[in-house]
């Protein structure tokens, strides 16, 4: 069984559009997190839920968009796509304190 | 300012040999610190955690070692084998919130 399951893997589309990105996990984590890593392979975190709270929320555009239906899920939304969204990211939970179990991340190319 | 640290510049090692990575970090107050490894068309993977009251950990083949004092951790794989080679990250976790500050990695080539 796949802890952390993020779909879709690879997401090709024109900038203006909406998408989003799902991330489910099975670990009963208490954490959720939302990670971009970009060209140059850093990975900054964006938003973070814990127990359906946002606890976390870096300075990201407010065009992204976390929703977290319940505790095992946190999916990503992003609205008007921009040329510079182009990026890998990565869903992730953990127990504080504990470590981080990652998704197999989301290639998102802007066009 | 707060930073973390990794080498950016590729690390070379001979097969068999130690290979030691670096994460230093400064303005943080740190709860732990912990080391991933990431290959390529993947995410993250984690491998050690490390407290701060913590001086030496050791998992198989690898150590970490946390000096609060001169705000390093160092990574270290003996006997290192072509299978190491990945990139390897750094995240400290800051003991107000346990938000993990991630490093942006070094890459580490083990040669045959």
């Amino acid at each position: 069984d796949t802890a952390v399951s993020q779909t879709p893997k690879y997401l090709v589309t024109q900038m203006g559009n909406d998408k989003s990105i799902k991330c489910e996990q099975n670990l009963g984590h208490d954490t959720m997190y939302w990670y971009k890593q970009d060209s140059k392979k850093f990975l900054k975190i964006m938003f973070s839920y814990n127990n359906k709270e946002l606890i976390i929320n870096e300075t990201v555009p407010n065009r992204f968009s976390p929703k977290s239906p319940d505790k095992a899920h946190l999916n990503l939304h992003i609205n008007s796509l921009e040329l510079g969204d182009s990026a890998v990211y990565f869903c992730a939970s953990s127990n504080q304190g504990s470590e981080a179990f990652f998704g197999q991340g989301t290639r998102l190319t802007v066009v | 300012s707060q930073k973390i640290e990794q080498n950016s510049e590729a690390l070379n090692i001979q097969e068999g040999k130690t290979a030691t990575l670096t994460c230093n970090y400064t303005n943080y107050s740190p709860a732990y610190l912990q080391w991933y490894r990431q290959d390529p068309g993947r995410g993250p993977v984690f491998l050690l955690l490390i407290r701060e009251n913590e001086k030496e950990k050791r998992k198989e083949r690898l150590k970490v070692t946390f000096d609060t004092t001169l705000k390093q951790s160092l990574f270290h794989i003996t006997a290192s084998q072509p299978a190491d080679s990945a990139t390897y990250l750094c995240a400290l976790a800051l003991d107000s919130n346990y938000q993990l500050i991630w490093g942006a990695g070094t890459k580490l080539i083990i040669k045959p």
